[in-house]
């Protein structure tokens, strides 16, 4: 399709377990951004990308949390030892050349993650 | 730094009848202001943008925003809402060259018949 997918769009796994979150911007799209979305907060920024490269990734929570990107392409976000409070919406979205600084994202329709 | 309150997690109205959802921001330089909407087991999508320009901006689906510099605010309105209207509505600002869009907790519109 020519919107932003995310895969898997429900994942269950077990505190201590590592997950990976899959991420397609649209094609052409040189930005993309993970967001995290707890039950009842607002959208928290994780990380952003530039092409391959990661300007800014002050909001990963900590250490366990690291996501990289192939070229113009997929991303992957890697959450390792899971923790009950890793549970959240996980959402991506791309925008494309010069539409990053006026706010249109794009957004795929996000991975829930639950660790029990 | 850059931060967004939406005053009001939900807010339930009756068809037909006007809505406001509020938004304030806190940033000490010009700022881009964005309202996203997201039905229900949809991605967010873009609803209307302030970069610069006439305050009043419109935006999809009938709706509107005021950015009001003085009250720090960029309100969303509706005259006459629709069933169909019934979503979350999250207010997100940029500020000071920054690419990254800080978003507010959502407001949760309920439009009941």
């Amino acid at each position: 399709g020519a919107g932003v997918s995310q895969s898997p769009s429900n994942k269950v796994t077990e505190k201590g377990k590592d997950v990976e979150l899959r991420c397609d911007p649209i094609s052409g799209h040189t930005a993309l951004y993970w967001y995290r979305q707890r039950l009842g907060q607002g959208l928290e920024f994780l990380i952003y990308f530039q092409g391959n490269s990661a300007p800014d990734k002050s909001g990963l929570p900590s250490d366990r949390f690291s996501a990289e990107r192939t070229g113009e392409s997929v991303s992957t976000l890697t959450i390792q030892r899971t923790q009950q409070e890793d549970s959240a919406v996980y959402l991506c979205a791309s925008s494309g050349p010069g539409q990053g600084l006026t706010g249109e994202l794009f957004f795929g329709e996000g991975s829930r993650l639950t660790v029990l | 730094a850059q931060s967004v309150t939406q005053l009001d997690s939900q807010v339930p109205v009756f068809e037909e009848a006007p809505v406001e959802l509020r938004c304030n921001y806190s940033s000490s330089v010009s700022v881009y202001l964005f309202w996203y909407v997201q039905y229900p087991n949809q991605g967010l999508q873009l609803l209307l943008k302030y970069l610069s320009g006439s305050t009043l901006v419109k935006g999809i689906n009938g709706f509107e925003a005021e950015f009001n510099k003085s009250q720090t605010s960029f309100h969303l309105r509706k005259p006459s809402v629709h069933i169909s209207d019934t979503a979350e509505y999250f207010c997100a600002v940029i500020s000071g060259g920054s690419y990254i869009p800080t978003f507010g907790r959502g407001t949760s519109l309920i439009v009941h018949p």
